[in-house]
């Protein structure tokens, strides 16, 4: 079992431009969360689906941040316009249920 | 809104003597309390999972809930330098959710000296 997948693991995009981050959740897992990690705010809830549907997206910046899960083997978690303050290490994770997540390594986006 | 603090944020211990890390919450009603732990550049790996008030052990991790003193800690016997690494406590949004977001305290820095 390789674990949930991230890529890139990273990335440097300049101020304006768009970022696209991927993750592959745990084969067979039918949960997957996605977590901004930075020094000040810690791990801040982002958004996840259940069975690919969207559920929560309570954490997420309304205007410039999406994510899509169009299958069962991968989710994105796209940001346009990105700005300096996205600068975060972005964590996927996956459960099969019960809370159990089982974190990716992170993708460390630094805006320029 | 569940919020979720912890001390201290930094912790140095002697290898072989015993680590306590604490946890406070908000809102007791939560049922699904977690700590994980992160070395530098990696991700997230579960140490122990509570959902009861009392102790749960897992190797050398034992966690204590107190729910009405919304408190939570882990325990780590016979620390190594290996476990070196930033601790976090996660407690679940919402009560009896298979599926509720977990809310993560801003992490305790433990470094273990031989």
């Amino acid at each position: 079992n390789a674990g949930v997948i991230q890529t890139p693991r990273h990335k440097v995009t300049g101020k304006g431009q768009e970022a696209t981050l991927w993750c592959e959740p745990i084969s067979g897992h039918s949960a997957v969360f996605w977590y901004r990690q930075t020094i000040v705010q810690g791990l801040e809830f982002l958004t996840y689906f259940r069975n690919q549907a969207p559920i929560d997206d309570s954490g997420m910046p309304k205007e410039r941040f999406s994510a899509q899960m169009p299958n069962q083997s991968h989710s994105t978690l796209k940001i346009q316009s990105t700005q300096p303050q996205d600068s975060a290490v972005y964590l996927c994770a996956s459960s099969l249920g019960g809370n159990t997540l089982y974190f990716g390594e992170g993708s460390r986006l630094i805006v320029v | 809104q569940q919020k979720v603090q912890q001390s201290p944020e930094s912790l140095t211990v002697s290898e072989g003597a015993m680590a306590s890390l604490n946890c406070t919450f908000s809102d007791g009603t939560s049922d699904n309390f977690r700590w994980y732990r992160q070395h530098s550049g990696k991700g997230l790996e579960m140490l122990v999972s509570i959902f009861s008030d009392g102790e749960k052990e897992e190797g050398r991790f034992t966690a204590h809930l107190n729910r009405a003193s919304l408190h939570v800690s882990l325990h780590i016997r016979e620390p190594q330098p290996s476990d070196s690494a930033v601790y976090l406590c996660a407690v679940s949004a919402f009560a009896s959710s298979s599926f509720s977001k977990l809310v993560f305290g801003q992490g305790t820095s433990l470094s273990v000296v031989p």
